[in-house]
This record gives structure tokens, sequence and C-alpha cells, in this order.
């Protein structure tokens, strides 16, 4: 079964390091989203692709956050300098859908949970 | 914006007893609906959805949820749980009209099976 892939798992790092997040979405899925999850909370959307372009990052912290989807597959989420309110999970997931009023189901990884020291 | 409310954080019962997780949304138009189940150290899975047509819709592991347009609510309902059950379950909406568009998800409830 396709499955949305993320890497690394865990990654324990201290503040002001930098840090980055692999995603690998499934395979003919157009639109990819990165979302943080707070310990206790719910995911919050961070950024969303369609192809390689960016459609959402009004929550993106630009100031320390990046993302890329360069070649419209997989992606990077980084971090510099990673601060001690970082520490979350950060999940990816992907979806084919593209339709108006036929929204495709959001796929997600297993996320990369983030502890910063 | 959109928003959603997960009226419990916390709901223990008992193997074999009924549960409901309850969800509202802040929407007064048209709305996709959802739930979403995590399972610790795992990412979310989807248990069930309300695109549109009947207002009670079902999942494969015996969760019901029934979309209540009056209430603005989607709760989530199962008549007998098992152990296994056990997870953080997230009720989410998105928009209709807006192909892509991303999901906006509760704080979720953690559901915890006791034998």
């Amino acid at each position: 079964e396709a499955e949305v892939a993320q890497s690394p798992r865990y990654k324990i790092t201290e503040k002001s390091q930098a840090v980055a997040f692999w995603c690998d979405p499934i395979s003919g899925h157009a639109t990819l989203y990165w979302y943080r999850q707070i310990l206790g909370q719910g995911p919050e959307l961070l950024v969303q692709f369609q192809d390689e372009s960016v459609v959402d990052d009004s929550q993106l912290p630009k100031d320390r956050f990046s993302a890329e989807r360069l070649k419209g597959v997989d992606s990077t989420l980084k971090i510099q300098p990673a601060e001690l309110g970082d520490s979350a999970m950060y999940l990816c997931a992907s979806s084919s859908g593209l339709v108006v009023g036929k929204p495709g189901e959001l796929f997600f990884g297993e996320g990369s949970r983030l502890t910063v020291l | 914006a959109q928003s959603v409310t997960q009226l419990d954080s916390q709901v223990p019962v008992f193997e074999e007893a009924p549960v409901e997780l309850r969800c509202n949304y802040s929407s007064s138009v048209s709305v996709y609906l959802f739930w979403y189940v995590q399972y610790p150290n795992q990412g979310l899975q989807l248990l069930l959805k309300y695109l549109s047509g009947s207002t009670l819709v079902e999942s494969i592991n015996g969760f019901e949820a029934e979309f209540n347009k009056s209430q603005t609510s989607f709760h989530l309902r199962k008549p007998s749980v098992h152990i296994s059950d056990t997870a953080e379950y997230f009720c989410a909406v998105s928009d209709p009209y807006q192909a892509g568009t991303a999901l906006i998800f509760g704080k979720g409830t953690t559901l915890s099976v006791s034998s």
C-alpha cells in the first residue's frame, strides 16, 4: 500500500541549530501539506503546495521556517534557528484532490518528532 | 475563518460501553467534515467523512457520525468500544468550494478504553 514517507522519525537538537525534515508523498499526489502538531493539540497547517507552487503559507513563521518542493514531488521543511517552542510533531500529508466539490482524502505520514533542548 | 471545537479533551470508558465524542464546527455555510484517528507515535488515519447526502456516515470498524446542520455538530459514536479503540480522535473541517483546501483540525479527544 502506498504511503507518505517522512524522515527522520525523531530529531533532538539544541536551540539555535538548524533542522530539516523530508517528505515523499504518495506517487501522483499533486497536493502536499506540512502540519505542526504540538503535544496535546490538533495539527495546524504550516504550508500547502500544489505541485511545486505554494498555495498557502500564511501560518508559516517565515523568519525561521522555510519549505520547498522544487520538482513537485518530495518536499523539505527547514527550521533555522530552532527554538524551544518548536518542539512538536511535524506531519506531512498528501492528496490527489484538485476538484472543487470532490476533496481527495489526506494521507498522513508517521511524522517527525522534534525535541529542542 | 472556520474552526472546530471538540468538547471533551479526554473520554475514559470501559470496554463494551458506548461512547460519544463531540464535535462542533463554526461555519454557517456548507462544509466537509472528517474524523481522523491517531494511534501513539503514528500519523493520522481517516476514520470517516461527510461530504453530502445521508447525514449518517459509518466507518468499517463500527464508528458512526451524524451531521447535524442546525446544531453545527458532527459527533462520533460507537455502541460498544474495544481496548484497541484507545487513541486520539480529531474532528476536522474543510471548505467544499475550494479545491485542495487544507483541513482545519480540532484539538483532539483522547479516548481511553479500559477493561
